[in-house]
């Protein structure tokens, strides 16, 4: 699996749009980059994956980049509920795969 | 309606004990998978099951032992505990490309 990079931690005020960075320079044409969170104390939380279109559903956007070695995961009205660990993470699609979680984003949301 | 469950939340027991968590998901997939978060929050998969055959095991002592009595049932059970498996255990099922976790199971061996 490519190995992707994300920033230690970001501040967002509460209400405002969440923009969560990832470097996957080395992606492969058949790996899709997916994001998950883990809220404190829970189990990580599927939030959105894509191959290249950009892709929205009902809690987050995700941007990738036109060479696919970026992408932007978007909290558009970020809440404090949304404090949390995010990870990006490059991997091929299927269900037999294996996720492989780096250190993550830590993602304080500030009243 | 709980997906993905796990037994027991919490568990605290002595080196060199026996113990098993247990893990359910209603979910109807294919695949399930247990994955350990130690003490500095690194997670990592250990196993994965795929209609009740092992298709994913990592570097994992062999005191670790999944079993998977069906494709909705993947326990794992841990021979001879020792202080360095506490941690938080997490199973999670999956369908093409969302994986789905449980709570956890917070394992603490004194």
């Amino acid at each position: 699996d490519a190995k992707t990079t994300q920033p230690t931690s970001m501040d967002c005020a509460e209400g405002r749009a969440a923009n969560l960075p990832c470097n996957h320079s080395t992606i492969s044409g058949n790996e899709y980059v997916y994001w998950y969170r883990q809220i404190h104390s829970q189990g990580p939380q599927y939030i959105i994956h894509g191959l290249k279109n950009n892709e929205t559903n009902e809690m987050a956007s995700l941007i990738i980049t036109e060479d696919r070695k970026s992408s932007t995961l978007i909290l558009p009205h970020a809440t404090l509920r949304d404090t949390a660990v995010y990870y990006c993470i490059v991997r091929e699609g299927g269900s037999n795969y294996k996720l492989t979680f780096g250190k993550g984003t830590l993602l304080t949301v500030n009243p | 309606d709980t997906a993905v469950s796990q037994t027991p939340k919490y568990l605290v027991t002595q080196m060199g004990n026996d113990k098993s968590i247990k893990c359910e998901q209603n979910l109807g997939h294919d695949t399930m998978y247990w994955y350990k978060q130690d003490s500095k929050k690194f997670l990592k998969i250990m196993f994965s099951y795929n209609n009740k055959e092992l298709i994913i095991n990592e570097t994992v002592p062999n005191r670790f032992s999944p079993k998977s009595p069906d494709k909705a049932h993947l326990n794992l059970h841990i021979n001879s505990l020792e202080l360095g498996d506490s941690a938080v255990y997490f199973c999670a099922s999956s369908h093409i490309h969302e994986q789905y976790f449980g709570p956890g199971t917070r394992l603490t061996v004194t």
